[in-house]
């Protein structure tokens, strides 16, 4: 039960390239979420998805998509990469509405565009 | 969205202290989590606690959710103990709003 996967763990960008962040659960989740990190500051929510086939936009959607095919897998496309983008990302998940919602965190993508 | 703050911003202990942080809220919540990042980042599940009392070890946590407000609380604080702490609550449409976290240093 490994939980919930991120890769990678680093990744540097050049401005205008794109690039997916793997997300992946194997805890039969519904309820996964990407959220993003930027110093001094709490995770701001960028998208989250209650099933498959289901996403919707959280706090800081603009420069990302989701998609969720499958109930393990989450990944988050950035179409075309940002200085402002330069974050820690984090990815999370929970049994959301089956019941109990305690959130688990993959251990974070810390992205850098140049 | 819900705001949630927390205090204070940062803590400097010396080893083997006690202390309170604080975690406060604007709205009724369905849930209230905390977590600890640690010098590496990565963020670890403390305590879910959205009412009541519950202790872990030397840490534990309570929440009043009627008056909007959760504690956690570290005693006889180690060095293994730094890092940041996060309350993250989550409202009724299930997403979760993060506090700007305590960063708590404990010097030996």
């Amino acid at each position: 039960n490994a939980g919930v996967t991120q890769t990678p763990k680093f990744q540097v960008l050049k401005t205008g390239q794109s690039m997916t962040l793997q997300c992946a659960q194997d805890m039969n989740h519904e309820y996964m979420s990407w959220y993003r990190q930027d110093p001094g500051m709490g995770l701001r929510l960028i998208h989250y998805s209650v099933g498959a086939g289901i996403t919707d936009q959280g706090e800081v959607p603009n420069g990302y998509n989701v998609s969720r095919s499958t109930t393990e897998d989450f990944p988050l496309r950035l179409l075309s990469a940002a200085p402002s983008q330069t974050s820690v990302y984090f990815c999370a998940s929970s049994l959301g509405l089956q019941g109990d919602t305690e959130a688990f965190f993959g251990q974070g993508t810390r992205l850098t565009v140049v | 969205g819900i705001q949630v703050e927390q205090s204070p911003p940062d803590l400097i202990l010396q080893e083997g202290a006690n202390s309170t942080l604080r975690c406060n809220f604007s709205d009724s919540v369905n849930n209230l989590q905390w977590f600890h990042q640690n010098p590496w980042g990565q963020l670890i599940n403390l305590f879910y606690i959205p009412s009541g009392t519950k202790q872990n070890g030397r840490l534990s946590a309570t929440t009043v959710a009627t008056e909007r407000y959760s504690l956690l609380y570290i005693s006889s604080s180690q060095t293994t103990d730094s890092g940041v702490y996060f309350c993250a609550v989550e409202a009724r449409d299930y997403k979760l709003s993060f506090g700007a976290g305590t960063t708590v240093t404990v010097r030996a």
